[in-house]
């Protein structure tokens, strides 16, 4: 059973487009995450959502919208694609640790998105 | 604000050599955590360390071995008689802790790519 799982794994879109990338864990972590991961590797945090709340990445779209149906779900809607949205996302989840900060991350196997 | 730099971007070594990858933070927090987590071809990232601020005492896990120096604000990771499954993107991480108002979220340096050749 994969402990964090995203699809898709591959998505090939036109500039314009709209988009989602869904990611399940099952590990009963408190906090979920999305980085995006650009053509030379550097990871950058988007958003971190538990349920008490949504941090967002200031840097990020407005185009880019987290949901979070549920504790186990944290998809990635992305709106009106531009080129240089192509990148690898990973979703990943922690279970909080008091005070904070200790959080391991478990990692899902990244969707890579190629917007043409 | 938190900091990871990692500047070697690409190493190359071969089988059995040993190698050390350089981590140097930025924080202001007095407690705080690294990570070092691998990302092999395949391309999923694996959790391989973590440190909290206040244990300095180096680890040793089969041919890894961490060298934490808060002097230098250095996280260091050796790898000792390489292997060519060594081979993968290496990322250095630093978190803070929340309680005292620091980003628990974790900031990744931007890695650094080992090739081990046969």
């Amino acid at each position: 059973d994969t402990a964090v799982s995203q699809t898709p794994k591959y998505l090939v879109t036109q500039m314009g487009n709209d988009k989602s990338i869904k990611c399940e864990q099952n590990l009963g972590h408190d906090t979920m995450y999305w980085y995006k991961q650009d053509s030379k590797k550097f990871l950058k945090i988007m958003f971190s959502y538990n349920n008490k709340e949504l941090i967002i990445n200031e840097t990020v779209p407005n185009r880019f919208s987290p949901k979070s149906p549920d504790k186990a779900h944290l998809n990635l809607h992305i709106n009106s694609l531009e080129l240089g949205d192509s990148a690898v996302y990973f979703c990943a989840s922690s279970q909080d640790f008091p005070g904070g900060g200790a959080n391991v991350l478990t990692f899902g196997a990244g969707s890579r998105l190629t917007v043409l | 604000a938190q900091k990871v730099t990692q500047a070697q971007t690409e190493i190359s070594v071969v089988e059995k050599e040993d190698v050390t990858l350089d981590c140097v933070y930025e924080t202001r927090d007095t407690t705080y955590y690294l990570f070092w987590y691998k990302q092999p071809p395949s391309g999923e990232l694996v959790f391989l360390i973590r440190r909290n601020s206040f244990d300095e005492q180096n680890e040793i896990s089969g041919r890894y071995s961490w060298n934490f120096q808060k002097s230098t604000s250095s996280f260091n990771f050796t790898i000792t008689a390489s292997q060519v499954v060594d081979s993968a993107v290496y990322f250095c991480a630093l978190s803070e802790a929340e309680a005292s108002g620091g980003s628990y979220i974790p900031t990744f340096g931007r890695g650094t790519s080992l090739i081990v050749h046969p």
